[in-house]
């Protein structure tokens, strides 16, 4: 089955304690993407990757790190984790090798993150 | 970017057909309107996209004013499981780097009724 695997779902850490939260898809997707959900500001990108070794930063990349050292891999490291990256955080991928305007891009079940 | 406006909330009965409405006035000739919904609990999921015409598939159908300034997604018989947020999101043609994010706005709260 077609699917983005995040792991953990949940995870409830203190401020300081180095996490990562894994992503991996099983469709051979060149682009890879977190987001992160809060509410009343919507899905709003962190980190993306158009391939391996290939990342940039998004709309909220601060406190954030990643890494794309397997196609299927895309890892979201928060080095120092703060109160304020409690958040709903969500993998996504797509392909590109179609034009861009009709990819459609496969999310995660997502990972609910709490920093005391 | 070209912006979308969509009702905050909507409710259906059961069964029965949902029109769900966006507005992008300002869309350009190029870019292609995509449909998300999020399901409770759940990551964002495809549902449909078209240019022009009109689009149908196994989810729903979507169909684009002729000025595309304005698109209505269709589903034909919403059932309890259909109720989800519902994002309408333009996608320029070729979009590139940070540009192939989706730019989620506020989307539709759709509640059906048994």
């Amino acid at each position: 089955e077609a699917q983005v695997t995040q792991n953990p779902r949940y995870l409830i850490t203190v401020t300081g304690k180095k996490l990562t939260v894994t992503c991996s898809q099983n469709m051979n997707h060149e682009y890879m993407s977190w987001y992160r959900q809060d509410p009343g500001l919507g899905l709003r990108q962190i980190y993306y990757s158009m391939n391996v070794e290939v990342t940039d930063k998004g709309d909220v990349p601060e406190g954030y790190k990643v890494s794309r050292k397997e196609k299927r891999n895309f890892p979201l490291i928060l080095e120092s984790p703060s109160p304020n990256q409690t958040s709903l955080y969500f993998c996504a991928s797509s392909f590109t090798g179609r034009a861009g305007a009709q990819e459609t891009q496969y999310f995660g079940p997502g990972t609910r993150l709490l920093v005391l | 970017d070209a912006k979308t406006t969509q009702p905050n909330s909507m409710e259906s009965n059961e069964e029965e057909p949902v029109h769900l409405p966006c507005n992008h006035s300002t869309i350009s000739g190029t870019d292609y309107i995509h449909w998300y919904r999020q399901l409770p609990s759940q990551g964002p999921e495809y549902v449909i996209h078209g240019l022009t015409s009109n689009v149908n598939n196994r989810m729903a159908s979507l169909a684009i004013a002729e000025d595309r300034k304005s698109s209505t997604l269709i589903l034909h018989r919403a059932t309890l499981r259909d109720a989800a947020v519902y994002y309408c999101i333009l996608r320029a043609l070729h979009p590139t780097g940070s540009a192939r994010q989706l730019t989620f706005g506020s989307g539709t709260q759709l509640t059906v009724l048994p």
